[in-house]
């Protein structure tokens, strides 16, 4: 298994659906993170969860709804999403210990079309 | 606020040649700074960190990356770019705690044959 494992890889929706992306990683970690990156933009950070509970909301659309039910697992839903929103959704994780920062490790993405 | 820059937002190098790619952060105390490498369509794959330290570091794939804290900079270097280096490189800045990386908005490397 590698390291951060996000699914799908692609996914196409409508403006109406409800969908979820899904976030395992394999590290031991206990931090996860979504970040959002758009074509010609910087990466954006979303959300993060520290030890499953959320530290940060960056002024994230409702529509997108984060869940951690536990340290390994982290889900993005999705509803009444816009045509903006395509952008490739990307996790991460780290580990946090004793207030010391470590480097994140990266998923695949998943390329996210809304249509 | 932190802030990373990356002035070059895309650079095109001979394989062979020697490539350097430049990072200036803002941040109130020590940072810990990384690079990143992504290809098309993939997710990010760390290169490098500085937390502490020898100021020079070295990474994977060739790469070395100096930081210079008079000049808050943390710039990228390879004496010899082969063509498997072209994608896109990322310089972030990390937090003591909190784990929020602040990333910059990246330069694309293309490299000729």
């Amino acid at each position: 298994e590698t390291g951060v494992t996000q699914t799908p890889r692609h996914l196409v929706m409508g403006m109406t659906n409800k969908k979820s992306l899904k976030c395992e990683q394999h590290l031991g970690h206990n931090a996860m993170y979504w970040y959002k990156q758009s074509a010609k933009k910087p990466l954006e950070l979303m959300f993060v969860y520290n030890f499953k509970e959320q530290t940060e909301n960056n002024s994230v659309p409702s529509r997108f709804s984060p869940e951690c039910p536990n340290s390994s697992h982290l889900f993005l839903h999705l509803h009444t999403l816009q045509p903006e929103d395509s952008a490739l959704y990307l996790c991460a994780s780290s580990q946090v210990e004793l207030g010391q920062n470590t480097e994140a490790f990266f998923g695949q993405g998943t390329r996210l079309t809304v249509v | 606020a932190q802030s990373v820059t990356q002035p070059d937002i895309h650079i095109t190098v001979s394989e062979g040649a020697s490539l350097e790619l430049r990072c200036n952060y803002s941040y109130g105390a020590t940072p810990y700074l990384f690079w990143y490498v992504q290809s098309p369509g993939q997710g990010l794959q760390l290169l490098l960190k500085y937390f502490s330290g020898d100021t020079l570091v070295q990474g994977i794939k060739g790469f070395e990356a100096e930081f210079k804290r008079s000049q808050s900079s943390f710039n990228l270097r390879k004496p010899s770019v082969h063509w498997s280096d072209a994608a896109e490189y990322f310089c972030a800045v990390g937090r003591n705690y909190g784990q929020n990386f602040v990333f910059g908005p990246g330069t694309r490397l293309s490299v000729l044959p």
